[in-house]
């Protein structure tokens, strides 16, 4: 069974600096996709950015990029030029290649504070 | 375009009664899945419905049911509630039965108390 890991119960940053937070995972798929989900006080799951596992370029989105380290399997996201309102809960997710097994494998979330 | 529509917002109800959740998916969306996040926890997968059939069921009792309907809206029944089914209820539409990397959208839940 495929397992996430988040091993960052809460980070802080400064205003408009950078940030990194950590997601490890484990599968025995090749193919498969990954996710950065980011959860306000809204409580909706808002999608950050993602990342299909064939692809060894990694994502960019903006402020948000990713690493990812596939032999490692890690999967990292980085926050860069933080700010008030990236303050959230952010969840790492797993989703198996093609989607017939369609469901996400979310980590227990990473806490964010960014400080003015 | 509304995204994904839950109600009720927030619900208490009592140990043992029945509780009823509700979820229009985002338009152009045909498949429902539901995930309970306990707090302080990621969210985690009850079932997916597509085609108005239980299509995946994660690891939870039978007290835990639901339905789709041809419209796609879904329903999220939970009967003989335990304390410990108090959390927020997920619900996320998706195009197709093969999800790729479009992804899921999420609804802004609904916040179950059971006393």
């Amino acid at each position: 069974a495929q397992t996430v890991t988040q091993s960052q119960p809460e980070m802080s940053v400064q205003e408009a600096e950078t940030v990194t937070l950590s997601c490890t995972y484990d599968t025995s798929e090749s193919n498969y996709y990954l996710f950065w989900y980011k959860q306000p006080p809204s409580r909706q799951m808002i999608l950050v950015i993602r990342q299909e596992a064939y692809k060894q370029q990694n994502a960019t989105e903006n402020r948000f990029s990713v690493n990812f380290q596939k032999a490692a399997k890690s999967f990292s996201l980085k926050i860069s030029d933080s700010q008030l309102g990236d303050t959230a809960m952010y969840f790492c997710a797993y989703l198996n290649y093609g989607g017939s097994q369609g469901n996400l494998i979310f980590g227990k979330g990473t806490k964010l504070s960014v400080k003015p | 375009d509304a995204g994904v529509t839950q109600s009720p917002t927030h619900l208490i109800k009592t140990r043992g009664q029945q509780v009823t959740l509700r979820c229009s998916p985002k338009s152009g969306h045909d498949t429902v899945s539901w995930y309970q996040q306990a707090l302080g926890q990621g969210p985690q997968f009850i079932f997916q419905y597509y085609e108005e059939e239980e299509r995946q069921r994660g690891n939870f009792p039978d007290r835990f049911s639901g339905h789709q309907f041809p419209n796609y809206s879904s329903e999220l029944n939970v009967n003989a509630l335990l304390l410990g089914d108090s959390a927020l209820y997920l619900c996320a539409s998706s195009s197709g039965h093969i999800v790729g990397l479009g992804g899921y959208t999420f609804g802004s839940g609904t916040r179950l108390t059971v006393v």
